[in-house]
Formats: structure tokens, C-alpha cells, sequence
């Protein structure tokens, strides 16, 4: 079964510096999906990043990019220039990429990131 | 385009009675998702439908939950009787089932989720 892992429960970051939230996971396939999900305050999830795992390159999205290593099963999330509306708490998630769970969606425990003005 | 609806955003209910949530996904997904945060946990996966059809109802926890997706289109999560371990937040998320290139991309758009209190 796969596994994925945010050891950092809370985290905090002054306005327009840089932050970096941690994630682990655990499988023995070799093509999946991964993924960072915010969630703020009104709670409804929002898909912040997405990376094949069969791809090399590391996703970016404007101010958000990530760290994949394949190898070390880590996939971390660096949120550049952060603003007040980045505060929320981000959830990493796995999927396989194929097979009859494809659509299931792993989740780690949630990181909540404060923002400081 | 509206998005992943969910209804009722808050139920609270006694032990033993029953719960009806309803999820209305992004038209023309086919695919639709249910998961639950209890407290202090993560977020679980339920099951997966593809249109009418269940894909995947591996983490659907006992026979007092009921999902149903007549005709492909909105789905309803019943549980019954419900025990107040089924405290929590259920959420619903909906996918298109391929991109342009033909590859799942399993892009999951979450609803607000339904508030579920068991006292």
C-alpha cells in the first residue's frame, strides 16, 4: 500500500520570502501521480501543483515549484515571493498512474502554513 | 462553470439515525470521488465511480455506508445507522477520465465538503 508522509505540521513564513513544506511517500510502482492540494480556511481543496512521476523535470506553476527525487521518494513544495492569500494548509497526495486505483488519491496528514505580514 | 457542488454543507444528527449527502460533480466528469477527514486524521479515500459504475470501493469502511450514482451524473452517500465515529468531513472531487494525449490525468476538483456530526 502506498504511503505518503508530511512530517511538518505547521510552518510559517514571512510575506514575500520563500517557503519549503516537506513530503515523503512510499510505493513500489514505477509510474504515478503526484500532487499538492491547499486548502484555506472556507475549505474547499484547490490543486496547486501536479507531477508525473515519469517525468524528469520539475513542475513549476508561477510561484510554486517542487523538488521531486525519484530515488529518495521525496517531493517537496517551494512557494517563492509568498503572500498573505498562500496561508492555508497544503496536503500532499499520491495516486497511481494505472491499474484499477487510479483514482484514489493518498493523502498525507497536512501541513497548515502561516503567512506574516 | 460551476464547479464540484456539495449539499448539505453541515448535517448534525443523532446515533442511529440516517444521513443522506448529496455531491453534484462538474458536468461532463466522469468520474467522481468520495473521501472523509475525521478528526485528527488525514484525508481517507471512500470509492471512485466511473459514470453509473463503482471503479473502486476499497476504503469504504462498513455496510452502513451506501454510495449510489444513478445515471452517471450527481451521487449520494448514505450512511445508516450512523455511529459517531462517522464524525467528520466527507468530500466529493470529480475528473475528466483522459487528457489530449490519452493519458489518465487524474486531475481531481474538490467540493466544499458536507460538515457530518453524530452526537
Amino acid at each position: 500500500a502506498q504511503t505518503v508522509t508530511q512530517s511538518q505540521p505547521e510552518m510559517s513564513v514571512q510575506e514575500a520570502e520563500t517557503v519549503t513544506l516537506s513530503c515523503t511517500y512510499d510505493t513500489s510502482e514505477s509510474d504515478y501521480y503526484l500532487f499538492w492540494y491547499k486548502q484555506p480556511p472556507s475549505r474547499q481543496m484547490i490543486l496547486v501543483i501536479r507531477q508525473e512521476a515519469y517525468k524528469q523535470q520539475n513542475a513549476t506553476e508561477n510561484r510554486f515549484s517542487v523538488n521531486f527525487q525519484k530515488a529518495a521518494k521525496s517531493f517537496s513544495l517551494k512557494i517563492s515571493d509568498s503572500q498573505l492569500g498562500d496561508a492555508a494548509m497544503y496536503f500532499c497526495a499520491y495516486s497511481n498512474a494505472g491499474g484499477t486505483s487510479y483514482g484514489k488519491l493518498t493523502f498525507g496528514q497536512g501541513t497548515i502554513l502561516t503567512v506574516h505580514p | 462553470e460551476a464547479g464540484v457542488t456539495q449539499f448539505p454543507s453541515h448535517s448534525v444528527i443523532e446515533k442511529g439515525q440516517t444521513v443522506t449527502l448529496r455531491c453534484d460533480p462538474i458536468s461532463g466528469h466522469d468520474n467522481l470521488y468520495w473521501y472523509r477527514r475525521v478528526m485528527g486524521k488525514e484525508i481517507k479515500f471512500l470509492l471512485h465511480f466511473v459514470k453509473e459504475s463503482k471503479q473502486d470501493e476499497s476504503g469504504m469502511p462498513n455496510n452502513r455506508f451506501l454510495a449510489e450514482r444513478t445515471g452517471g451524473t450527481y451521487s449520494t452517500l448514505k450512511v445508516q445507522p450512523a455511529e459517531l465515529e462517522d464524525s467528520g468531513v466527507y468530500f466529493c472531487a470529480s475528473s475528466q477520465s483522459y487528457g489530449t494525449s490519452g493519458r489518465r490525468k487524474n486531475i481531481q476538483y474538490f467540493g466544499a465538503g458536507t460538515r457530518l456530526s453524530v452526537l
